[in-house]
Formats: structure tokens, C-alpha cells, sequence
């Protein structure tokens, strides 16, 4: 199947300062990415979506200031966490579809925030 | 707003048994239902989907059902194996948002040797 890389695999950092988390879809173009936040236990939460060469998408309750999304390139998104607070701890996983009609989607291995 | 069910307790089994999982949701039903299994620190990895129109799907020894009467989907893995242990999460799209999929919680699976 599809590939989808995900970097970097987990992070921590110190409240205040800004992480970058990039997906990349290795063997595919994708148009639109995904990104979910999943907390412990809890079902995979969709925060935006990610369209190549346009603004992303956000779900209502998500702040798009906080959430940076980048879709610069066929291959590649970027989510910015500016400002991280602890609330911001979280798994964060991107994934792709590579056709609308079906639906499926692949993920990347996530990533892990730790904001201390 | 559409809800889905997932039986948040896990499923402990038997090795050689199947084990069934249950997606319940709400509202009106969706285009079609897919089913993921996911380890844990791991993202999720897609296993089968099902349209609205279809009934049963199956896949090795996987196999998932969709009653639009009743709402729910039905996710069957026989013949289970240890490695089969992992979070199974059900996940839905609707026209109306169809680029977009929704969630279960998930269901734990644990098959013991």
C-alpha cells in the first residue's frame, strides 16, 4: 500500500516555543491530507484538512492560529504547534488518500508532543 | 450530530476463536464504513471498507457486515491468532461530508495463546 512518513516521531519541548511536525506521502501524490489528534484512550479527532496550494480546512473548535498548516507541495504538509502550552500533549497523526472514491486512508506512524 | 458506538471494554478471546466487534451509530447512515486496526503508539492501519450498498465484505479471515436497519456494522476476524491483539477502530463518511471520516473509539482486542 501507500506510504506515508511522518517526522519526527515524537518531541518534546518547553512551554511557549513552536514544533513542526511534516508528513510526507512517499510513493504518491496526494492532494489532500488530514490531520487528526488522538489523546489517551480516546478516538482520533480530525483537526483539519490539508489541501495542496489552498488554505486548510479546520473543524470547528480548532484554532488555526495555533494549528499552522502548511500544503506547499504535492508530497508534503506541515502542522506547527506555535506556542505550545501542556494541553497541547497529544498524538498527532497526518494521513493521505490517494482517491477520493474510495475512501481509504493512509496514516502515517504519528507523532508524539510532550510539551513540558 | 452523528454519533459511533464502539464497545469500549476489550474483547478477550481464545486463540482459534472469532472474535466480533460492533459499530453502532446513529442518524442517518453513512456512504460507506471502514474498519482500521490500530497498535499501540502506532497510526492506523486500513483493513476493509463496506458501502452502503453492500452487506458483507470479506478479506482472508476477515470478514465485516453493514445493516443500514439497524445501524450497525459487524467486524468478524476468525480463526484468531495473538497477533490479531490489537485496537480495531470503526470509521465512517457521509455524503454530506464526504471527504471526511469520523471516528470510533475503538475496541481492544486481546487473543490469548
Amino acid at each position: 500500500g501507500a506510504v506515508v512518513s511522518q517526522h519526527p516521531s515524537w518531541v518534546i519541548c518547553k512551554s511557549g516555543t513552536s514544533v513542526k511536525i511534516e508528513c510526507r506521502s512517499l510513493d504518491f501524490q496526494a492532494t489532500t491530507m488530514f490531520w487528526y489528534r488522538q489523546f489517551p484512550k480516546q478516538s482520533l479527532m480530525l483537526m483539519a484538512t490539508s489541501n495542496e496550494g489552498s488554505k486548510a480546512t479546520y473543524e470547528q473548535g480548532v484554532e488555526k492560529d495555533k494549528f499552522l498548516i502548511n500544503h506547499a507541495s504535492l508530497t508534503l504538509s506541515t502542522l506547527t504547534v506555535t506556542s505550545a502550552h501542556p494541553e497541547d500533549s497529544s498524538f498527532y497523526i497526518c494521513s493521505a488518500r490517494i482517491l477520493a472514491n474510495t475512501g481509504e486512508l493512509f496514516f502515517g506512524e504519528g507523532s508524539r508532543l510532550t510539551v513540558l | 450530530s452523528q454519533k459511533i458506538e464502539q464497545n469500549s471494554e476489550a474483547l478477550n478471546i481464545q486463540e482459534g476463536k472469532t472474535a466480533t466487534l460492533t459499530c453502532n451509530y446513529t442518524n442517518y447512515s453513512p456512504a460507506y464504513l471502514q474498519w482500521y486496526r490500530q497498535d499501540p503508539g502506532r497510526g492506523p492501519v486500513f483493513l476493509l471498507l463496506i458501502r452502503e450498498n453492500e452487506k458483507e465484505k470479506r478479506k482472508e479471515r476477515l470478514k465485516v457486515t453493514f445493516d443500514t436497519t439497524l445501524k450497525q456494522s459487524l467486524f468478524h476476524i476468525t480463526a484468531s491468532q495473538p497477533a490479531d491483539s490489537a485496537t480495531y477502530l470503526c470509521a465512517l463518511a457521509w455524503n454530506t461530508g464526504f471527504q471526511k471520516l469520523v471516528f470510533g473509539t475503538g475496541t481492544r482486542l486481546l487473543v490469548s495463546p
